[in-house]
């Protein structure tokens, strides 16, 4: 079975600023997918970013951008020019590419804290 | 076009009660999930409906744990004699397919909170 880990409960960063939340993951299958959600306070999770294990560029969307390392089984998310709207629960998720389940396996959060 | 939508939005109830948490996805989206959300931790996968298939009912923690999804659209979770440990968010997602290829995104509703006294 696969297992997301993120190993960061909690992290701040001064608004403006950059931060990296890390998530590694664990699993013997070669093509999946893997996803970065973001929770607000209002419970809405909504994604944020998403990439697919055969392709070796890192996604990119605007301010936020991934690290993926297939080798290392990491997929970090760096949030660039941070703002008081990124303050939230933010959840890595994996998807096997293979079978039919379809279900996604998640991390269990880290709460970003922005300073102004 | 709506996003996904459940209610109610908030439920308390007595142990040992019956509950029933419902789930509008969105429209022609054929996959539809139920997650579990304690205080402050992850997704919890319960079970996931794909298309006429059978669900993957995997990640039902009990019998007392079961869901139907009517006509395709509409899904129902329903928790028999309930217990204070069923204290949670029960979020519901979408997407436009299940499993197999495609980074396709998975739509979450707002969530249930219940609450077991």
């Amino acid at each position: 079975a696969q297992t997301v880990t993120q190993s960061q409960p909690e992290m701040s960063v001064q608004e403006a600023e950059t931060v990296t939340l890390s998530c590694t993951y664990d699993t013997s299958e070669s093509d999946y997918y893997l996803f970065w959600y973001k929770q607000p306070p209002s419970r809405q999770m909504i994604l944020v970013i998403r990439q697919e294990a055969y392709k070796q560029q890192n996604a990119t969307e605007n301010r936020f951008s991934v690290n993926f390392q297939k080798a290392a089984k990491s997929f970090s998310l760096k949030i660039s020019d941070s703002q008081l709207g990124d303050a939230a629960m933010y959840f890595c998720a994996y998807r096997s590419a293979f079978t039919n389940a379809g279900k996604s396996t998640f991390g269990d959060g880290t709460t970003l804290t922005v300073k102004p | 076009g709506a996003g996904v939508s459940q209610s109610p939005s908030n439920k308390v109830t007595e142990k040992g009660k019956d509950v029933e948490l419902r789930c509008d996805p969105i429209s022609g989206h054929t996959a539809l999930y139920w997650y579990r959300q304690s205080l402050g931790q992850g997704l919890e996968f319960l079970i996931y409906f794909q298309g006429n298939s059978a669900p993957d009912k995997s990640g039902l923690p009990s019998d007392r744990f079961s869901a139907e999804r009517t006509g395709g659209s509409v899904s129902t979770l329903t928790i028999q004699r309930t217990q204070q440990e069923d204290s949670a968010v029960y979020l519901c997602a979408s997407s436009f397919r299940g499993g197999g290829t495609g980074a396709y995104e998975q739509y979450f509703g707002p969530g249930t909170r219940l609450t077991v006294t």
